[in-house]
């Protein structure tokens, strides 16, 4: 079993949408990455948040972590087209150490 | 700013052969961290060094060995190559072992034939 599902897998969406993209574990993490991938290339990070109950926004993304930091949200407000990309939660069960990624979200955005 | 540099970016080999790839981490950063992405998978915790000390230890074959020198740079060394070993490879690093963001390289695109 995995130690972080991210959820859901794939999505499809229209222009202008809004959306939530989930990463739950049952294990508490040190602190939760959130990436963004394109295909053949690094993922890029989007934010880290470390805190329990912490919220960070980057423009129409809004990043959540749970308050007893197992679980965290990204939620993307009027999407657009450039939004279209590899979505990826990874968290450190302490600080420094190895990243587990929770699978991914590849979301699409239609004009 | 500076990211992390990694290289080849790509790499061809035949089954059986040797492959060096080489990680160059954001300047300051003393901890690297090397992952296997396999196509359609996550990226997959290899090993990582912290001031030139292995770290951690992950799902690395026996064949795979790496380093990071006394610049900081790393170098993962794979040997007795399989098909299976055609991957991508990202090198990541971090400002000391206590700081939690760790910032990726392009990746090396390794294929093995």
């Amino acid at each position: 079993t995995q130690l972080l599902e991210q959820s859901p897998q794939f999505l499809s969406i229209q222009e202008g949408e809004n959306l939530t993209v989930y990463c739950n574990s049952s294990s508490v993490f040190s602190s939760l990455q959130w990436y963004r991938q394109e295909p053949g290339e690094g993922p890029v990070l989007l934010v880290t948040v470390v805190t329990g109950g912490e919220v960070k926004k980057l423009k129409r993304l809004t990043f959540q972590f749970g308050d007893a930091r197992k679980d965290s949200s990204l939620h993307i407000t009027a999407a657009q087209p450039g939004d279209t990309g590899l979505y990826l939660c990874a968290g450190d069960r302490r600080a420094g150490n190895m990243l587990t990624f929770g699978g991914g979200t590849r979301l699409m955005v239609k004009p | 700013a500076a990211g992390v540099i990694q290289s080849p970016r790509h790499l061809i080999k035949e089954k059986r052969e040797t492959a060096t790839l080489k990680c160059y981490p954001i300047p300051r950063h003393d901890t690297v961290y090397w992952y296997q992405q396999g196509p359609g998978q996550d990226p997959q915790f290899l090993i990582s060094f912290y001031e030139k000390m292995q770290s951690d230890k992950g799902s690395i074959p026996d064949r795979f060995s790496a380093q990071q020198f006394s610049d900081y740079h790393s170098e993962l060394n794979m040997s007795s190559l399989e098909l299976g070993d055609s991957a991508l490879y990202f090198c990541a690093s971090s400002l000391g072992r206590l700081r939690d963001t760790q910032y990726f390289g392009p990746g090396t695109r390794l294929t093995v034939l």
